[in-house]
């Protein structure tokens, strides 16, 4: 079982690109969790979705992100244009929900340039 | 507002010394505690649950409800303990987790 699936690895970039994330949950799970790292501010939440459906954006920072997740098993993360800011380590996790484990990818570390 | 606390970023502790990290909530009614760990080139994974309560890798943690705590301990730390910690209570009104800023513990030799 390969877990939560994400891709790039390492994304380098330009300020004013568009960068999209993506995530594979682990088959099965019915809750999806994007995650955002950095030094200063710790593991945020973006958004989540149950069941395909975004239940809590209030996380996602700007109007230039934004999630999609068109079916169980895929799911992205677009940033549009993208800033310097905006470095960080993007996780994925997925759960089979409420107290259950969250499982996370290996993340996306992301430099804007 | 609810809000979790990790007020120490980095800890450094001996090999063989205890280790105790700290974690502070502020949660409306009764949240459920998770601690998360992520060693170095892993992926974060979950420690231990403050339901379960079992000892995970040497570690514990008390929920104190009336200190609205959930410090993780061990008595004795040792190398491979060195990793980032995130404590992480879970809201059944938000019906998610929120994480700590973390604590970065280094265990020297």
């Amino acid at each position: 079982d390969a877990g939560v699936i994400q891709s790039p690895r390492h994304e380098v970039t330009e300020m004013g690109q568009e960068v999209t994330l993506r995530c594979k949950p682990i088959s099965g799970h019915n809750s999806l969790f994007w995650y955002r790292q950095t030094m200063m501010r710790g593991l945020e939440l973006l958004i989540y979705f149950n069941n395909n459906v975004p239940i809590d954006d209030s996380g996602m920072p700007e109007d230039r992100f934004s999630a999609k997740m068109p079916n169980a098993s895929f799911s992205t993360l677009k940033i549009q244009p993208s800033e310097p800011r905006d470095s960080a380590v993007y996780f994925c996790a997925s759960t089979t929900g409420g107290l259950n484990e969250q499982f996370f990818g290996p993340g996306t570390r992301l430099t804007v340039l | 507002a609810q809000r979790v606390t990790q007020p120490e970023k980095l800890l450094s502790v001996f090999k063989g010394a205890p280790v105790e990290l700290k974690c502070n909530y502020s949660y409306s009614g009764s949240p459920e505690l998770f601690w998360y760990v992520q060693y170095s080139r892993q992926r974060l994974q979950l420690l231990l649950r403050h339901i379960s309560r079992e000892s995970i890798k040497g570690f514990t943690a008390d929920l104190n409800k009336g200190e609205t705590s959930f410090h993780l301990k061990k008595p004795f730390a040792q190398e491979e303990d060195s990793a980032m910690y995130y404590c992480a209570p879970y809201s059944r009104g938000n019906n998610r987790l929120a994480f700590g800023k973390g604590n970065q513990v280094v265990v020297i030799p």
